[in-house]
């Protein structure tokens, strides 16, 4: 099936260090919706965002949701150990058979030096 | 709020058995849940769409005879790996919809071994 087009796929970083992260797609998404994955545990939900153009932020981090609908982006802000984990963006419609369902990016792998 | 279990957490099991995975909303009702499967390091990919009181819906490539979902009440989904095969043996993941903007809240995860 779809899948978003995320990047990096991987980052390396020092702790102290802003992280940014991307996805883009062919299509345009209703909402784009932001997860943090640990070893062994399910995507947990960082940002959502409903709203072409709309900047949300949690904490330290900050995400938006692309003019065109096909695009968003994630940064981290001084990053932490506990940063470590996979990130998945997910593009999600509303409407027609594709109701509710989530479409994802290939996720970002952030390793963390302390 | 929002919560969602899965059950057991780790299953292994020998290969030509049969192994059920419980998926709860645990503080809210979910009409609709989703079954993911995960290979490591890699993205979720959906496997089908569980309806309460209907028959599942399968994504493309997935075998409904092999993989049995039951949504028989608003806070239980179950996926049911028939005669597993150790090709079957990966992360499985549930999600339960809540909300007017349909927000997917996902389950620890299954991790499936089969011998």
């Amino acid at each position: 099936g779809q899948q978003l087009n995320q990047s990096p796929q991987s980052m390396f970083i020092q702790e102290g260090e802003d992280v940014s992260m991307n996805c883009t797609s062919s299509s345009i998404f209703n909402t784009w919706l932001w997860y943090k994955q640990d070893p062994g545990e399910g995507p947990v939900l960082l940002i959502a965002l409903y709203k072409a153009g709309e900047l949300t932020s949690n904490g330290r981090l900050t995400a938006q949701f692309g003019i065109t609908r096909k695009d968003s982006f994630l940064n981290i802000s001084a990053s932490i150990p506990s940063d470590v984990g996979i990130y998945f963006c997910a593009g999600q419609r509303r409407g027609g058979t594709s109701y509710g369902k989530l479409t994802f990016g290939q996720g970002t792998i952030l390793t963390v030096h302390p | 709020g929002a919560v969602v279990s899965q059950h057991p957490s780790r299953v292994i099991c020998k290969s030509g058995t049969s192994v059920k995975i419980e998926c709860r909303s645990l503080d809210f009702q979910a009409t609709t849940m989703f079954w993911y499967r995960q290979f490591p390091k890699k993205s979720l990919m959906l496997m089908a769409t569980s309806n309460e009181g209907s028959k599942a819906t399968y994504e493309q490539g997935v075998e409904k005879d092999k993989f049995l979902i039951n949504h028989a009440s608003l806070t239980l989904s179950t996926l049911t790996v028939t005669s597993a095969h150790p090709e079957d043996s990966s992360f499985y993941i549930c999600s339960a919809v809540v909300g007017a903007y349909n927000e997917q809240f996902f389950g620890p995860g299954t991790r499936l071994t089969v011998l």
